[in-house]
């Protein structure tokens, strides 16, 4: 079965700093992955999508940036963090290439907190 | 661009009274999801609604598709504490050049809390 392994699951880290979330999916190729970022109280925004090693697209333009250096791993990555970046970002995978097999399955989560 | 709204977006109700939450989408789009959020977790994929008119029921929740109208909704029948959580729903939107992805398209989230 697919699963998905996302971390840290918290994370406190001054202004400033850089950041590095990863995320891994198990038992499929070929995923769909994505990043997300859910503000407190808030929907999801979706920041980066990739559908094959080293493609990259980003949805909305912001400090961060998003890696795929292997096939089932994917890099949410920032060199100074924001007051901003604060918010609990997911990672999701989906199937490819059936363009109509679009549910996500979403990782666990990592609560950010700039400070 | 594809738009997606939920109403309400916080519903309060007591135990064993019924209500429905409402998601409408802006373009076509004949697949539609429905997730469970708990505070501080992730989602929870509940329903997948592939065609119009499709009905999915999982014990006191029910979940319809009316592709024509673009509209979804979530009926919750008998509520109880349980149930208490954020629900969003999803639409399709395809991705990249050549369609060559695909994601989904959240509406903002309906935040339920059933009270004893």
């Amino acid at each position: 079965s697919q699963t998905i392994h996302q971390w840290p699951a918290t994370l406190v880290q001054p202004v400033g700093s850089p950041l590095s979330l990863e995320c891994t999916v198990e038992g499929t190729s070929n995923p769909n992955l994505y990043w997300y970022r859910q503000a407190a109280g808030r929907g999801l925004q979706l920041l980066f999508y990739s559908v094959g090693i080293g493609q990259i697209s980003s949805e909305v333009p912001q400090n961060l940036s998003a890696s795929r250096p292997q096939d089932r791993q994917f890099i949410l990555s920032s060199k100074k963090l924001l007051l901003s970046d604060s918010g609990f970002y997911l990672c999701a995978w989906s199937v490819f290439p059936s363009r109509w097999n679009t549910e996500a399955f979403f990782g666990q989560g990592t609560r950010l907190t700039v400070v | 661009e594809l738009k997606v709204e939920q109403n309400p977006l916080f519903l309060s109700m007591q135990e064993g009274k019924n209500y429905t939450i409402y998601c409408n989408y802006s373009t076509t789009s004949d697949r539609l999801y429905w997730y469970r959020q708990d505070p501080g977790k992730s989602l929870e994929s509940l329903f997948v609604l592939l065609s119009n008119g499709a009905v999915k029921q999982e014990g006191r929740l029910m979940a319809s598709l009316d592709t024509k109208a673009r509209l979804s909704t979530l009926h919750i029948t008998a509520a109880v504490h349980d149930l208490s959580a954020t629900y969003f729903c999803a639409v399709v939107k395809l991705l990249g050049r050549n369609n060559a992805g695909n994601m989904l398209t959240f509406g903002g989230g309906t935040r339920l809390m059933v009270k004893p």
